[in-house]
């Protein structure tokens, strides 16, 4: 079945690049996504990538996406403590729904 | 501004009782969704619902039931809430575009409910 995989904890310091790593299943993903999850907040989309698409990036933020290994990631430049959150990478499967990964939680040491 | 938002931050309820947790948004979306979030499991989808009175099941549906009669509102219900049922609970709206094509999810602040 479809199945995404991510690592569940990871700690940088201030200043420092951070890089999340996700693993999916379903080749057939049309868009992947990254959300971020704040504190007692619900999630907000970060940032999406086609399928079609090795690399976008959005200021800090660089997404690459190797679809030979089913692997995408996420950078962010410069991590800032306001980047600790916790971390979701989705695939947007041929039923039209998403699967979520089971969160990375990101943090930032001053 | 769009807005997801849902009926409680935090419930507290005690085993048995029947709970309804209520979620509205205000983008006009054909497609909403409860998930639950735990700890090192991430989000499981719960319910979702395409158009106003359709309901499919997610990959946990036992124990739960939704409502939807209004295009703006989806109800998740616990007929009788048990204990495992303690869980942080997303709603979330798409719109209805075709099913492959970009279909970003908008989520609300979500419910920590717990049972006692």
């Amino acid at each position: 079945g479809e199945d995404v995989e991510q690592s569940l904890f990871l700690s940088v310091r201030e200043g420092d690049s951070s890089v999340i790593n996700c693993t999916y299943t379903d080749s057939s993903s049309t868009y992947l996504y990254w959300y971020k999850q704040e504190p007692g907040a619900g999630l907000q989309l970060l940032t999406y990538i086609f399928s079609n698409m090795d690399m976008k990036q959005d200021q800090r933020l660089t997404v690459l996406l190797n679809k030979k290994d089913k692997h995408l990631s996420l950078r962010i430049a410069d991590t800032q403590t306001g980047d600790s959150a916790i971390y979701f990478c989705a695939e947007h499967n041929q039923g039209g729904k998403l699967i979520f990964g089971q969160g990375t939680e990101l943090s930032v040491k001053p | 501004d769009v807005k997801v938002t849902q009926s409680s931050r935090y419930l507290v309820k005690r085993t048995g009782e029947k709970v309804f947790l209520e979620c509205v948004q205000d983008m006009d979306h054909e497609n909403m969704f409860w998930y639950r979030q735990d700890p090192g499991l991430g989000l499981r989808l719960i319910y979702f619902s395409y158009d106003v009175k359709m309901k499919e099941k997610g990959d946990i549906p036992e124990g739960y039931s939704v409502s939807r009669e209004k295009k703006e509102r989806f109800s998740l219900i616990l007929e009788s809430a048990s204990t495992n049922q303690t869980s942080m609970y997303l709603c979330a709206s798409s719109l209805g575009a075709a099913k492959s094509s970009y279909n970003e999810q908008f989520f609300g602040p979500g419910t920590r409910l717990t049972v006692l």
